[in-house]
């Protein structure tokens, strides 16, 4: 299994461009969820999904877009990047196999310049 | 509303010492209790979690008791490597959750040589 993986592991965007950051998982999780981290700030939940058509938000969910089509990929959208949006997101995923605990992803690194 | 409250670091230790990281909770009823690491540059991983009261998680020599009449996880390790040089983070799942995890902020260990 290869868990929960995230591309691109960098980016870098320009002021007011949009991008899709991609999240998958391969254990038939049934929910995934963003999160934000920042120095300082520990871990900021952005948008949260308990299974496929599913997705609610969480508590920094301004400025992002999420969906859920299909149980192994919940892509991150965000439509248009400020600098404020600069961080580094990870994608956690959890389920009954999990004891519920959440898995992660290994991160992308954002810059908005 | 259910909290998570961490010691503040960063912790600095010499190599060999004993390590307590101080984990506290506020929650109704029977939360499962999780630790996490982050090492520099990667994703959160589970270090050891426990589901009920006076369970006590362990995993690569750290350990944590479920203390339900202190609402507390404190995670201990007898003898400090610098390999263990990481952040920890406490976090736990309330009985009703549909998997969403509350998150202490995060302690930053430092072990030095």
């Amino acid at each position: 299994n290869a868990g929960v993986t995230q591309t691109p592991k960098f980016q870098v965007l320009k002021t007011g461009q949009s991008m899709t950051l991609q999240c998958a998982q391969d254990m038939n999780h049934e929910y995934m969820s963003w999160y934000r981290q920042d120095p300082g700030m520990g871990l900021r939940l952005i948008h949260y999904s308990v299974g496929a058509g599913i997705t609610d938000q969480g508590e920094v969910p301004n400025g992002y877009n999420v969906s859920r089509s299909t149980t192994e990929d919940f892509p991150l959208r965000l439509l248009s990047a400020a600098p404020s949006q600069t961080s580094v997101y990870f994608c956690a995923s959890s389920g009954t196999s999990g004891g519920g605990g959440q898995f992660f992803g290994p991160g992308t690194r954002l810059t908005v310049l | 509303g259910d909290s998570v409250t961490q010691m503040e670091g960063p912790v600095t230790l010499s190599e060999e010492a004993f390590l307590t990281i101080n984990c506290t909770y506020t929650a109704t009823g029977y939360p499962s209790l999780f630790w996490y690491v982050q090492y520099p540059g990667e994703g959160l991983q589970l270090l050891l979690k426990a589901t009920k009261a006076d369970d006590k998680g362990s995993n690569k020599g750290f350990e944590a008791t479920y203390r339900k009449e202190t609402t507390s996880f404190h995670l201990e390790k007898g003898s400090v490597q610098v390999s263990d040089s990481a952040v920890y983070f406490c976090a736990l799942r309330a009985m009703d959750s549909n998997y969403q995890l509350i998150w202490g902020a995060g302690t930053k260990l430092i072990i030095k040589p």
